[in-house]
């Protein structure tokens, strides 16, 4: 069963665009939602994150947006760049039992100049 | 501040042999998790530590898998028998003591091949 169910599968955009990746999850008990960010060869890393309290958290150019009514969540990056070429993975978490993160199956972006 | 650390970067071997990886959290990181990542899927918890002890091995394919974090820090991850659908990536990972909801750190990863 997939806790976090995540959109595109991949993602072509010009550079200085706008990519958008939109999560969705169903368990209400999460209650922690961060994005990671993952290039080749690496693990992934902590790019953004956000609680249900804040319907939006801005750092730079990546911004979460949050629907906790509808239960989905959204990363959107501006002025993307090159540098920004990964694959991007939503995930979520609870206070409940244990705090391991469940992930969303990942969304290559791939920003061409 | 070093990071997570794994090793060995790549291994292959043929199904029903047997394999371990090895990781050394960040220091001073209570909570340690083994993740699995399916090539063009996304981490799968496999277990979780806290200190030396087990906080969740639900997903851990005990019958041929097995884990163990000795005197809270290092821990190792076994696969035996190997099957060819165990060919992943196995990411390890370490968080704060205490801290619920906070940055897990991931290490580069173990890329295994089973043939």
């Amino acid at each position: 069963q997939q806790q976090v169910k995540q959109s595109p599968q991949s993602l072509i955009v010009q550079k200085g665009g706008i990519s958008i990746i939109n999560c969705a999850y169903e368990n209400t008990a999460f209650d922690y939602f961060p994005w990671y960010q993952q290039f080749p060869g690496k693990g992934p890393a902590l790019l953004i994150a956000i609680r249900p309290d804040v319907s939006e958290k801005k750092e730079g150019r990546f911004t979460i947006s949050f629907n906790k009514s509808a239960k989905q969540f959204s990363l959107h990056i501006m002025d993307s760049q090159p540098g920004d070429s990964a694959t991007y993975f939503c995930a979520a978490s609870g206070q409940t039992g244990a705090n391991n993160l469940f992930f969303g199956t990942g969304t290559r972006l791939t920003v061409i100049p | 501040e070093a990071g997570v650390a794994q090793s060995p970067r790549y291994k292959i071997i043929e199904k029903r042999q047997s394999v371990a990886f090895w990781c050394n959290p960040i220091s001073g990181h209570a909570t340690l998790y083994w993740y699995q990542q399916i090539l063009g899927q996304g981490p799968k918890l496999l277990i979780q530590f806290q200190n030396n002890g087990v906080v969740d091995d639900s997903q851990l394919p005990k019958d041929r898998f097995s884990a163990e974090r000795l005197k809270g820090v290092d821990s190792t991850l076994k696969i035996q028998p190997a099957k060819l659908e165990d060919s992943a990536v196995y990411l390890c990972a370490s968080s704060p003591r205490g801290v619920l909801n906070t940055e897990a750190f991931f290490g580069q990863g173990t890329r295994l091949t089973v043939v």
